[in-house]
């Protein structure tokens, strides 16, 4: 079983549309929980982290569920902007700063 | 403030040549790592260092080595170049342990092995 896991997607939506992503992660320690993005050829930039209360920002909203090890991702009115591949991140051990990568969710926005 | 510079951007090697890709970061970042990207496989660690001196292996260290002499300055270097060996390099850097911080990418390295 992979460390952290993501449906590929793609997940084909309207402008205008809410979104949600979930990922899995297999390690029950781990600490810290990020969503990155990363646009076609480009390299991945953080997006937000994953507090354990969830937190927002704008029209981006994470929540974390340790008891089902998952996070999820939810977009509210979706731009054409906001197509691009979401990566789950997770600190798997608590040692040092490894961070271990989800395959990615990829997300197109349509108009 | 450039960030993380990673140089070449594109690169051709032939079966056998070795090669250095270069990373370097200007935030003072104690911690910094290489990951190879490849379809269908996410992001995978190579080395990573938590300070100058101090390297280890990561999930796919093999054919690859890396050195730290300076906070800044961090390159990979493939040993002798294998076809499997073509991937998207990213070289990364992060403040603090923990793994409580984001990492801040490189606009990465396509290295293409013929």
């Amino acid at each position: 079983r992979k460390e952290v896991e993501q449906d590929p997607g793609p997940f084909n939506v309207p402008e205008g549309a809410t979104v949600a992503f979930n990922c899995t992660y297999s390690n029950s320690a781990s600490q810290s929980f990020f969503w990155y993005r990363q646009d076609c050829r480009k390299e991945p930039k953080l997006l937000m982290s994953v507090y354990s209360s969830g937190n927002e920002d704008g029209r981006f909203t994470a929540q974390l569920n340790r008891a089902s090890q998952y996070i999820s991702l939810l977009i509210r009115d979706s731009k054409l902007s906001d197509s691009a591949t979401y990566l789950c991140v997770v600190n798997p051990h608590n040692a040092g700063n490894m961070l271990t990568f989800g395959g990615g969710t990829r997300l197109m926005v349509k108009p | 403030n450039a960030g993380v510079t990673q140089t070449p951007k594109f690169q051709v090697l032939k079966t056998g040549q070795s090669m250095t890709l270069q990373c370097a970061q200007d935030m003072n970042h104690e911690y910094m790592s290489w990951y190879r990207q490849d379809p269908g496989m996410g992001l995978r660690l190579i080395h990573y260092s938590v300070g100058a001196g101090i390297t280890d292996q990561g999930e796919v260290p093999n054919g690859y080595n890396v050195s730290r002499s300076t906070t800044e300055d961090f390159p990979l270097r493939l040993l002798s170049a294998a076809p499997s060996q073509t991937s998207v390099y990213f070289c990364a850097s992060s403040q603090g342990t923990g793994g409580s911080y984001g990492y801040t990418f490189g606009s990465g390295t396509r290295l293409t092995v013929v």
